[in-house]
């Protein structure tokens, strides 16, 4: 059975970057997309965007000029960063598989992490 | 970007009740909506994908329906372990973007 893991700070100071890891257990990272999402306090879901087999990868427009999404298949694990935080970034950060099988639903998330932009 | 407007954003009802959010895409998805449940401090749950289908271990009672731009949500017989927020989602084009969510409170 697949199963997420978010790791990272806590904590990041402004105009800093946030730095996030996702680990994969239980299965191929093959032919999935791997995305993140996050969730400020008391707000709904935001996607931020996905890498597909460690390759092609896709932004929410909002974010684009300060994100990137990187994966590494043979340490079965996939990254997000984010550069130039403000208190704006504070969220919780997910991730969650998207399944082409699916019509590229998001069947698996992890716990969700939460991170906080503040000196 | 596809905007995804849902609807209510709040909804009360009781135990056995029946309900349905709706969820309208600012141009045609096809059927390439999911609908999500998130229970406080949890993790979003995928509840429905392609429109109206079911993954393994989601009770018969919810079901979805529509395509192009316009989907429902609906729950039959509300269950104690129902009352949560619900999120639409579409997976057509990138960015991916969900509705603003809908919480399902017990009347």
């Amino acid at each position: 059975q697949v199963q997420l893991q978010e790791a990272g700070p806590g904590l990041v100071r402004p105009s800093e970057t946030l730095s996030l890891t996702c680990s994969v257990s239980g299965g191929s990272m093959t032919s999935y997309y791997w995305t993140w999402i996050r969730q400020s306090p008391g707000k709904g879901l935001e996607w931020i965007g996905y890498i597909y087999n460690s390759g092609a990868t896709n932004y929410s427009p909002s974010l684009k000029s300060r994100v990137t999404i990187s994966g590494d298949t043979s340490k079965n694990h996939f990254s997000l960063t984010l550069r130039y935080v403000t208190a704006a970034d504070t969220a919780i950060y997910y991730c969650a598989r998207g399944d082409t099988g699916l019509l590229d639903a998001l069947d698996i998330w992890g716990q969700g992490t939460m991170v906080t932009v503040s000196s | 970007d596809i905007q995804m407007t849902q609807s209510p954003s709040s909804l009360s009802a009781s135990v056995g009740d029946r309900v349905t959010i709706t969820c309208r895409a600012s141009q045609s998805i096809s059927t390439f909506l999911n609908w999500y449940q998130q229970k406080p401090g949890r993790a979003p749950k995928l509840l429905i994908y392609a429109a109206s289908s079911l993954p393994g271990g989601v009770p018969s009672r919810f079901s979805g329906r529509g395509s192009g731009t316009d989907f429902s949500l609906t729950i039959n017989s509300l269950q104690p372990e129902d009352f949560a927020s619900y999120y639409c989602q579409q997976s057509y084009s990138p960015p991916h973007t969900f509705g603003q969510g809908t919480k399902l409170e017990i009347k």
